[in-house]
């Protein structure tokens, strides 16, 4: 089955920095590739995603790159902030026959600094 | 609006009792999950109900029982759980059950199993 590892597994930046988190999956045929933001006591709240036709996509200061060939996938926050602060999750869904699953990495712990 | 209400947001019981908890959205979506989360961990997937029907089930103890009573509820009922269930029940849906659709998810249940 489809395998996900992310890293790091905790990233402190200072305020105003980058912020970069890497993926790679095992599947070739997984073709959506999500990313959620997790604050503490909430649910992971959707923040960008990227299919498989496109290498990159950008949404005010986050972006998603996609390297379908090397099976890696990276999300680029930039001018952090203190509310950026949280636990980043990226996920793979493989192509399953009629169903849909996702497949999460392990989870990044953001700390932005003041 | 993508949004998700779960209840209760806490619920504590006791290996003997039942209980449900609770899922609905109202943006027409015809996927519906139940993820568990573990503190630290990534979501787990436990079912999906795609067309109000239950299309895949994670090899989840018999002690949870699924129901999509419309396409807008999902129910997890409980019974004679065991104190390693204590976890975050998040419930999400998505417009379909194809690879690429977004889900989203609700808050969660906080679940202590005491």
């Amino acid at each position: 089955g489809e395998n996900v590892e992310q890293h790091p597994s905790t990233l402190s930046v200072q305020e105003g920095d980058s912020a970069v988190i890497k993926c790679t999956y095992s599947d070739s045929a997984s073709n959506y590739f999500p990313w959620y933001k997790q604050e503490l006591g909430k649910g992971p709240q959707l923040i960008i995603d990227i299919r498989s036709n496109v290498g990159e996509k950008k949404d005010q200061r986050i972006a998603v790159t996609l390297n379908k060939t090397a099976k890696h996938f990276s999300l680029h926050i930039t001018e952090t902030q203190p509310e950026d602060s949280a636990v980043y999750f990226c996920a793979v869904s493989p192509f399953i026959q009629g169903a849909q699953k996702l497949v999460f990495g392990q989870g990044t712990r953001l700390t932005i600094n003041p | 609006d993508t949004e998700v209400t779960q209840t209760p947001k806490h619920l504590v019981m006791g290996m003997t009792n039942k209980k449900s908890l609770k899922c609905e959205q109202h943006m027409g979506h015809r996927a519906m999950y139940w993820y568990k989360q573990k503190a630290k961990k990534p979501p787990e997937l436990m079912f999906v109900y795609s067309y109000e029907k239950l299309s895949i089930n994670e090899s989840v103890p018999s002690r949870f029982s699924p129901e999509c009573p419309n396409s807008s509820l999902l129910n997890l009922h409980l019974h004679a759980l065991q104190p390693e269930d204590s976890a975050l029940y998040l419930c999400a849906s998505s417009q379909s059950q194809g690879p690429s659709y977004e889900q989203y998810f609700g808050p969660g249940t906080r679940l202590t199993v005491t």
